[in-house]
């Protein structure tokens, strides 16, 4: 499967708990995008990657939520001490690099569904 | 601040009717707008990507459309199949800034297409 690859599909957490997905992009896409879907709502951008940096984290909370994409191995959103708040379902996206890369389509995967007990 | 919407919510036809889904936006300065697919529990399956510059964009019974001076955006479908229920949701990436990079979604649009 070329597509992009997240694991679990779905993960069920206890309040206070840690939750760690993750995403492996397209073979030969060095770009990365994490987005959440909350119940009844449309999905709202977190955070954009490439290799080892964030580029772009205007859409993550503050407090308990970080995302790496390190040199080697999938790209991490985690969050700590999760809550009730923090079951949606989050989508991992991502797009080749290369200029004009504004116009790349981006490409997700089937997301992971997290619920907190 | 982007905003994108969506009308109608909800939409159920008869098989084979043709049918328009539409889109509105409210900042026109956009790299482009994808329409994407979403089955329930699964992943998002894109299905056009108009570039700012295009008109409109075919693929199959699909139609995309976009009118960028007026922030609107419609996607065809023709001859309506019961496997084309699912929602479909518009999204559009800026031109400025870290809105470049991201995509804004609408709510999308429930459609079922009644056999």
């Amino acid at each position: 499967n070329a597509g992009v690859m997240q694991n679990p599909r779905h993960l069920v957490r206890r309040r206070g708990q840690e939750a760690r997905l993750r995403c492996s992009p397209m073979k030969g896409h060095s770009h990365v995008y994490w987005y959440r879907q909350l119940p009844e709502e449309g999905l709202k951008f977190m955070v954009y990657l490439q290799k080892e940096n964030i580029i772009d984290e205007s859409g993550m909370p503050k407090e308990r939520f970080s995302a790496e994409f390190p040199k080697e191995g999938p790209s991490i959103l985690r969050i700590q001490q999760v809550v009730r708040g923090d079951s949606a379902a989050y989508f991992c996206a991502s797009s080749p690099p290369g200029q004009g890369r504004s116009n790349q389509p981006q490409h997700f995967g089937d997301g992971t569904r997290l619920s907190i007990l | 601040k982007q905003e994108v919407t969506q009308i109608p919510a909800a939409l159920s036809v008869p098989e084979g009717e043709n049918l328009v889904l539409n889109c509105s936006f409210t900042d026109s300065a956009i790299y482009n707008l994808q329409w994407f697919r979403q089955d329930p529990g699964k992943g998002l399956t894109s299905l056009l990507l108009i570039q700012s510059s295009q008109r409109e964009q075919t693929s199959g019974r699909l139609n995309a459309s976009l009118d960028k001076s007026s922030g609107r955006s419609t996607l065809y479908i023709a001859a309506s199949q019961p496997g084309d229920s699912a929602t479909y949701l518009c999204a559009v990436k800026g031109n400025s800034g870290a809105g470049s990079y991201q995509l804004t979604f609408g709510k999308g649009t429930k459609l079922s297409v009644i056999p």
